[in-house]
């Protein structure tokens, strides 16, 4: 099947500092691709939809100031935490659909710490 | 997206088959029902997705009552590596919307 990739795997950061995490689709094309987070015990929540060339779009609640969503190219996608915060330390997992399919891939996820 | 409802958790042993329910009782006509699973530490991993047949993958079955008000993710034969939660997701944004995810299934498997 498809595969997703996430880059990096995970991430400890001071507060106040500001994090970037790649995503990427190794073999295909998506010019839509989604990302998500997961607090622990929790379900994922949708955060955005990343657009190739225009800008995101963000789910109720997420400020797109403190999430910078870029998707520059039709194989990668990035989000960047600014000013990171403790209450930001999640899970951060992206996904993707291969053009035509329903099913979407998933990343493996990017633990995030914010000390 | 409509909502869905499973239990919190099920057990199983190792080897027999595994019946995972879902309720969607206000599922629109153009939903389909895909199923997900989530591996500890993990993105999420497709399982199967079907609209009104049963179907039949490699990893599972998915069998949907008549009246698409439900459905059940079989596992046949399971296996300790099938310890995970299982999500049911109603879609039908054609790769176009995120997935609302529920709180699914915690599936454990007994040796």
């Amino acid at each position: 099947g498809a595969v997703v990739s996430q880059h990096p795997s995970w991430v400890i950061c001071k507060s106040g500092t500001s994090v970037k995490i790649e995503c990427r689709s190794l073999d295909f094309q998506a010019t839509t691709m989604f990302w998500y987070r997961q607090f622990p015990k929790q379900s994922l929540m949708l955060m955005a939809t990343s657009n190739e060339g225009s800008k995101a779009t963000y789910e109720q609640g997420v400020e797109k100031d403190k999430f910078l969503i870029n998707h520059a190219s039709l194989t990668l996608s990035t989000l960047t935490v600014t000013s990171a915060h403790p209450e930001d330390s999640s899970f951060y997992i992206c996904s993707a659909n291969r053009p035509g399919e329903e099913t979407q891939y998933f990343g493996p996820g990017t633990r995030l710490l914010v000390l | 997206d409509a909502k869905t409802t499973q239990p919190n958790s099920m057990e199983s042993n190792e080897e027999e088959p595994v019946h995972l329910p879902c309720n969607h009782s206000t599922i629109s006509g153009t939903d389909y029902i895909h199923w997900y699973r989530q591996l500890p530490s993990q993105g999420p991993e497709y399982v199967i997705h079907g609209l009104t047949s049963n179907v039949n993958n490699r990893m599972a079955s998915l069998a949907i009552a008549e009246d698409r008000k439900s459905s059940t993710l079989i596992l046949h034969r399971a296996t300790l590596r099938d310890a995970a939660v299982y999500y049911c997701i109603l879609n039908s944004g054609g790769g176009a919307d995120g997935l609302t995810f529920g709180k699914g299934t915690h599936l454990i498997i007994q040796p």
